[in-house]
C-alpha cells in the first residue's frame, strides 16, 4: 500500500514570502500522479497542482510550483508570493496508476500572517 | 455547470438508522469518488467507480455500500449508522481515472 507523508503539521509565513511544503511517498510502482490539493476554511477541496510521475519537468501553476525528486520519492510545495487567502490546509496526494486509487497525507495548516 | 453537487450539507443520525448521501455531477465524468475526512487524518477513499455498473473498494469500505447505475449518480449507503461513521463525507468525480479530481462541497454527518 501507498503511504504519504506530510512532516510538517502547521507552517507560517509573512505575505508576500516564500514558503515550501514538504511532501514524501512511499510505492513501488512506476506509474503514477501527484497532486497538491488546498482546503480553505470553507472546507471545499481545491486542486492546486499536478504531476506526472513519468514527466521530469516541474509543474508550475502560477505562484504554485513544485519540486518532484523521484528518487527521493520527494514532492515538495512552493508558494511564492504569499497572499492572505492562501490560508488553508493544503494536502499531498498519490494516485497509483494500476488502481487508480488517491490516497493522501495528513495535510499542513499553512497561515500566511499580514 | 454545476460540477459535483453533495446533498445533504449536513444530516444526524441515531445509531442503526440507514440513510443514503447523494452525489451528483454534471460533467460526464467516468471516475467518480467518495472520501471520509477525520481530524488528523486526512481523506481516505471509501468507495470509487471507473464507469457505469463498475464499482471498487477503496482503503475503508466496511459499513458503505455504493451502486453506479448512471454515469451522473454516485450514491453512499449507511445500512446501520455507527458513531464510528461520524466524519465529513466528499464525493469527488474526474473525465477519467487518471485525471484530477472535482470535489463537492462535502457532507457533514453525525450519529449518535
Amino acid at each position: 500500500a501507498q503511504t504519504v507523508t506530510q512532516s510538517q503539521p502547521e507552517m507560517s509565513v509573512q505575505e508576500a514570502e516564500t514558503v515550501t511544503l514538504s511532501c514524501t511517498y512511499d510505492t513501488s510502482e512506476n506509474n503514477y500522479y501527484l497532486f497538491w490539493y488546498k482546503q480553505p476554511p470553507s472546507r471545499q477541496m481545491i486542486l492546486v497542482i499536478r504531476q506526472e510521475a513519468y514527466k521530469q519537468q516541474n509543474a508550475t501553476e502560477n505562484r504554485f510550483s513544485v519540486n518532484f525528486q523521484k528518487a527521493a520519492k520527494s514532492f515538495s510545495l512552493k508558494i511564492s508570493d504569499s497572499q492572505l487567502g492562501d490560508t488553508a490546509m493544503y494536502f499531498c496526494a498519490f494516485m497509483n496508476g494500476s488502481n487508480y486509487k488517491l490516497t493522501f497525507g495528513k495535510g499542513t495548516l499553512l497561515t500566511v500572517n499580514p | 455547470n454545476a460540477g459535483v453537487t453533495q446533498t445533504p450539507k449536513f444530516q444526524v443520525l441515531k445509531t442503526g438508522q440507514s440513510m443514503t448521501l447523494q452525489c451528483a455531477q454534471d460533467m460526464n465524468h467516468e471516475y467518480m469518488s467518495w472520501y471520509r475526512q477525520d481530524p488528523g487524518m486526512g481523506l481516505r477513499l471509501i468507495h470509487y467507480s471507473v464507469g457505469a455498473g463498475i464499482t471498487d473498494q477503496g482503503e475503508v469500505p466496511n459499513g458503505y455500500n455504493v451502486s453506479r447505475s448512471t454515469t451522473e449518480d454516485f450514491p453512499l449507503r449507511l445500512l446501520s449508522a455507527a458513531p464510528s461513521q461520524t466524519s465529513v463525507y466528499f464525493c469527488a468525480s474526474s473525465y477519467s481515472s487518471r485525471e484530477s479530481q472535482y470535489f463537492g462541497a462535502g457532507t457533514r454527518l453525525s450519529v449518535l
